[in-house]
């Protein structure tokens, strides 16, 4: 079954800093792969969807992501950093390649923003 | 077109009570899922109904249930209430199936004592 690693559980910038959040995939090229954000007492937010159409997959506020096959890794970025982008990220996958049975999200990384 | 919307937003339930939450997906989207959120497990898969019929169903006892109706609006219930069950429980709703682009509401936070 297909399982979603994020590395790091914290990470913190300086505002107008590089974003780099780390997600990794644990087998089989998924059919799709998400990055959402979840701000406090809020539900998730879809930032943008990885369909194979394309490796470098653009998606609101400034991020982008590049899925890597050879590394198994789908890492989130943003050249910028607003405080605004302070936030939990969550990377997710479907859970097995056949069948309609959900997203399976990593642990989430809370993105903390230095002023 | 609207978003999804789950209520109620907050929940204070006792130990052995039993909780019923809603959902109302997306205007045309016929799959809606469900998951539990905690500190402790992340997000958890809980299951996905479609067309008023159980798709598939995540790690969690039977004391968690739900159904679909017609209009695809959504309930989840948690009977006999454990203090773990704690949680915010997030609906999400797409077009087709759980594997495409999820739209999730904004939770229901439910809190057992």
């Amino acid at each position: 079954a297909q399982s979603v690693t994020q590395l790091g559980s914290h990470v913190s910038v300086s505002e107008g800093a590089l974003v780099l959040l780390r997600c990794n995939y644990s087998s089989s090229v998924p059919p799709y792969l998400f990055w959402y954000v979840q701000y406090p007492n809020q539900g998730l937010q879809l930032l943008l969807k990885y369909t194979s159409a394309a490796t470098l997959v653009k998606g609101i506020n400034g991020f982008e992501a590049e899925f890597k096959k050879s590394e198994t890794s789908f890492h989130l970025t943003k050249p910028s950093a607003h405080m605004s982008d302070a936030a939990e990220y969550f990377c997710a996958a479907p859970k097995r390649g056949g069948g309609a049975d959900g997203l399976t999200f990593g642990k989430g990384t809370h993105l903390i923003i230095q002023p | 077109k609207a978003g999804v919307t789950q209520t109620p937003r907050y929940l204070i339930k006792t130990r052995g009570q039993q909780v019923t939450l809603s959902c109302s997906p997306i205007s045309g989207h016929r799959s809606v899922s469900w998951y539990q959120q905690t500190p402790g497990q992340g997000l958890q898969f809980l299951f996905e109904y479609f067309s008023e019929t159980q798709r598939n169903k995540g790690n969690f006892p039977g004391r968690f249930s739900g159904r679909q109706f017609s209009n695809s609006r959504s309930e989840m219930n948690v009977s006999t209430l454990e203090l773990g069950d704690s949680a915010l429980y997030l609906c999400a709703s797409s077009p087709r199936d759980g594997r495409e682009t999820q739209y999730f509401g904004p939770g229901t936070r439910l809190l057992v004592l």
